[in-house]
């Protein structure tokens, strides 16, 4: 049970370049979601998904697009990077109902993005 | 959209005493509050949590209190340990729209 994992680890981008973060789980989670954490601003939440096939906006989604094909897999695009989106991206996933209503997130090990 | 804010920023605190980390937030239909600690370098854990139908929930030497009223909530850690020195979180789940928005984190550092 590898939990959430994303890749890469580190990625540096030339501003106007686009790419991909990947985002995978095995533990069946319905809801899944992508943050962004910056100094002192604690996490934000980008995009998030409650399941297959449905996704919705956090609240800083601008340049950030989201697509949820499989229940496993939650990859996030930059559309075009810009120095501004410098920072540590974090996946996370939850039953969407949770047990006892303890809807607990697990996270993955985070993405640390530069932007030049 | 839901505000939260959340003090003191930096907390130390000598071991053995206790640490008290308070949130505010602006939706009174929230009704989900989970705590969540990072260590340096590492992801966020969850550590506690609680449902706006109780006041006050308790796990071993943390307690998390939650005032519907006034909007707020807190994190209690008792008999302080080097080990609790991380950066903690307040989240808040708006009324069942699975949007958390955390706070902007307290860096607590138990001084041995």
């Amino acid at each position: 049970n590898a939990g959430v994992t994303q890749t890469p680890k580190f990625q540096v981008l030339k501003t106007g370049q686009s790419m991909t973060l990947q985002c995978a789980q095995d533990m069946n989670h319905e809801y899944m979601s992508w943050y962004r954490q910056d100094p002192g601003m604690g996490l934000r939440l980008i995009h998030y998904s409650v399941g297959a096939g449905i996704t919705d906006q956090g609240e800083v989604p601008n340049g950030y697009n989201v697509s949820r094909s499989t229940t496993e897999d939650f990859p996030l695009r930059l559309l075009s990077a810009a120095p501004s989106q410098t920072s540590v991206y974090f996946c996370a996933s939850s039953y969407a109902h949770g047990v006892r209503g303890r809807n607990e997130q697990y996270f993955g090990p985070g993405t640390r993005l530069t932007v030049t | 959209g839901e505000n939260v804010e959340q003090h003191p920023s930096t907390l130390s605190v000598q071991e053995g005493d206790s640490a008290v980390i308070k949130c505010t937030y602006s939706d009174s239909a929230s009704n989900y509050f989970p705590w969540y600690k990072q260590e340096l370098g590492k992801r966020p854990q969850l550590i506690i949590d609680i449902r706006s139908n109780v006041g006050e929930k308790k796990d071993q030497r943390i307690a998390v209190t939650l005032n519907k009223t006034a909007k707020h909530f807190s994190l209690h850690i008792t008999e302080t340990q080097p080990e609790d020195s991380a950066v903690y979180f307040c989240v808040v789940e708006s009324s069942g729209t699975y949007k958390y928005i955390f706070g902007t984190g307290t860096r607590l550092k138990v001084l041995a």
